[in-house]
């Protein structure tokens, strides 16, 4: 079964435009991280956040927002007036304390499209 | 921040040839790097798990005598595709985390663009 599920492939937005990825996870872990990476053409991740399963607190980080909920199981990443920059691929990521963190589910990634 | 190195950023090379890449941690030690492999418009998955002094566990379906890891140092992991051919042509990242506890974050290198002719 899919550990970290992305279900939005692909979106495209104007710019300025408000725009949340989804991201829904599975774990039977108490203690886990979550993450969420940017990928742009380039290929390299860039790390964008990390929560770990104790903090539901909601975070902001200038134009960027996170959403966590455990009753859901979901984490959901919020760009707020979207800039062309902000195209590439996003994708979340889980780590358990069951294999020590060592391996990291990705999703299958967002691919984010930022019209001008 | 903590800085992953990874080389090279881009191979073309002909089928048959051997491949090496090297991740190196730069400002830290890392007992533990991580290998994965990103097919063009996919997910990254985790291809092995490379420790210092010891052999790499590999993934379910992973041929290890593909994919020779060596992680002969706390801040050196190597990759090598043997024999490549073209269905090995992928973008190959690697991570580091630091000694210490475990809860510690990935750094994650700017990865390898493999093309095989």
């Amino acid at each position: 079964a899919q550990k970290v599920t992305q279900a939005q492939t692909e979106i495209s937005v104007v710019e300025k435009e408000d725009v949340t990825l989804d991201c829904v996870y599975e774990t039977r872990d108490t203690t886990y991280y979550l993450f969420w990476y940017k990928q742009p053409p380039s290929g390299e991740l860039v790390f964008l956040i990390r929560r770990n399963s104790f903090d539901e607190q909601n975070e902001i980080s200038g134009r960027y927002s996170w959403n966590f909920q455990k009753s859901t199981s979901s984490f959901n990443f919020t760009i707020t007036a979207s800039q062309v920059v902000d195209s590439a691929v996003y994708f979340c990521a889980l780590s358990e304390k069951a294999d020590n963190f060592n391996k990291f589910y990705f999703g299958s990634g967002t691919k984010l499209n930022v019209k001008p | 921040g903590a800085v992953v190195s990874q080389h090279p950023s881009r191979v073309i090379c002909k089928s048959g040839t051997s491949v090496k890449i090297e991740c190196r941690s730069l400002d830290f030690q890392a007992t533990t790097m991580f290998w994965y492999r990103q097919f063009p418009k996919q997910s990254l998955m985790l291809m092995a798990t490379s420790n210092e002094g010891s052999k790499a566990t590999y993934e379910q379906g992973v041929e290890k005598d593909k994919f020779l890891i060596n992680h002969a140092s706390l801040t050196l992991s190597t990759l090598t595709v043997t024999s490549a051919h073209p269905e090995d042509s992928s973008f190959y990242i690697c991570s580091a985390r630091s000694r210490g506890l475990s809860n510690q974050p990935q750094h994650f290198g700017d990865g390898t663009r493999l093309s095989i002719l």
